[in-house]
C-alpha cells in the first residue's frame, strides 16, 4: 500500500514550457486535491475532484488544468509555465465519508526560470 | 470558512508537554477542528480531529471549549521529532456537502531542543 505517491519529485522548467504532474492513490479514495506551498506558508487549493470525470476549481486555479480520467489518477498541467508557479506541489486524496482526514503525497518541487 | 489565529513559532525542551492554541472566533456550527503536522520536505499528516470538548488519540490530545473559539493541541513529553509546522484548519466536514475544504494558514513552527 503505497498510498499517495507524486511524479516527479524534481523539476527545473524553462518559462513557457509546460508540464503535467502525477498523482496515484491506491486507497479507493474518491476526492482527490492539488495543493501548492510557497517558502514559509501554508498550503492553497488549486483544483480538486470529488469523482472521476470530475474536477472543480480552488482557491488559485490560473494557471492551470487538471483531469481525473481514472479513479486513482489526478493529474496536474502547467500549459505555459511561469516564474510565479515556481513552488512546492502537493496532492492529497480523501474518502467521500468520514472525517476531514486528507492523505498528501511527498511533494513535487518545481523551479521556472 | 472560519479562520483561524495561532503563534508563529514555539520553541520546547525534550520530555515537556506542549500546547498550541488556536483562535477560530468565527467558527460555524457544522464545522469541524482539525490539527495537520509538517516535516521539512514532507506533506502534511493528519494528527487529530474534534468538534467539542476532549478528543485523545496516540500522538495527541485537543482541547476544545464549550463556545469552540478556540482549540489546544496537547503533545505529551515531546521529543526532537516533533519539531515541525503544526497547522489548525477549521471546517465543515463531509457531510455539510462538498468537498473537505481545507484552509491552510501558516501554522506554527515548533521547535523542541535537546
Amino acid at each position: 500500500n503505497a498510498g499517495v505517491t507524486q511524479t516527479p519529485k524534481f523539476r527545473v522548467l524553462k518559462t513557457g514550457q509546460s508540464m503535467t504532474l502525477l498523482c496515484a492513490q491506491d486507497m479507493n479514495h474518491e476526492y482527490m486535491y492539488w495543493y501548492r506551498q510557497d517558502p514559509g506558508m501554508g498550503l492553497r487549493l488549486i483544483h480538486y475532484s470529488v469523482g472521476e470525470g470530475t474536477t472543480a476549481k480552488g482557491e488559485v486555479p490560473d494557471g492551470y488544468n487538471v483531469s481525473r480520467l481514472k479513479k486513482q489518477n489526478f493529474l496536474l498541467g502547467l500549459e505555459s509555465a511561469a516564474p510565479s508557479q515556481t513552488s512546492v506541489y502537493f496532492c492529497a486524496s480523501g474518502r467521500q465519508s468520514g472525517n476531514y482526514e486528507q492523505y498528501f503525497g511527498p511533494g513535487t518541487r518545481l523551479t521556472v526560470t | 470558512l472560519a479562520k483561524t489565529t495561532q503563534p508563529i513559532s514555539m520553541d520546547s525542551y525534550e520530555g515537556q508537554e506542549v500546547n498550541i492554541t488556536c483562535s477560530h472566533n468565527n467558527i460555524a456550527t457544522n464545522d469541524y477542528i482539525t490539527w495537520y503536522q509538517q516535516f521539512p520536505s514532507q506533506g502534511p499528516r493528519f494528527i487529530i480531529q474534534g468538534y467539542k470538548t476532549k478528543v485523545t488519540n496516540e500522538v495527541a490530545s485537543l482541547f476544545i471549549p464549550a463556545d469552540r473559539k478556540s482549540s489546544t493541541l496537547s503533545l505529551p513529553r515531546v521529543s526532537l521529532s516533533d519539531t515541525a509546522v503544526y497547522y489548525c484548519l477549521v471546517g465543515a466536514s463531509m457531510f455539510s456537502g462538498g468537498y473537505n475544504k481545507l484552509i491552510f494558514g501558516a501554522g506554527t513552527r515548533l521547535a523542541v531542543h535537546p
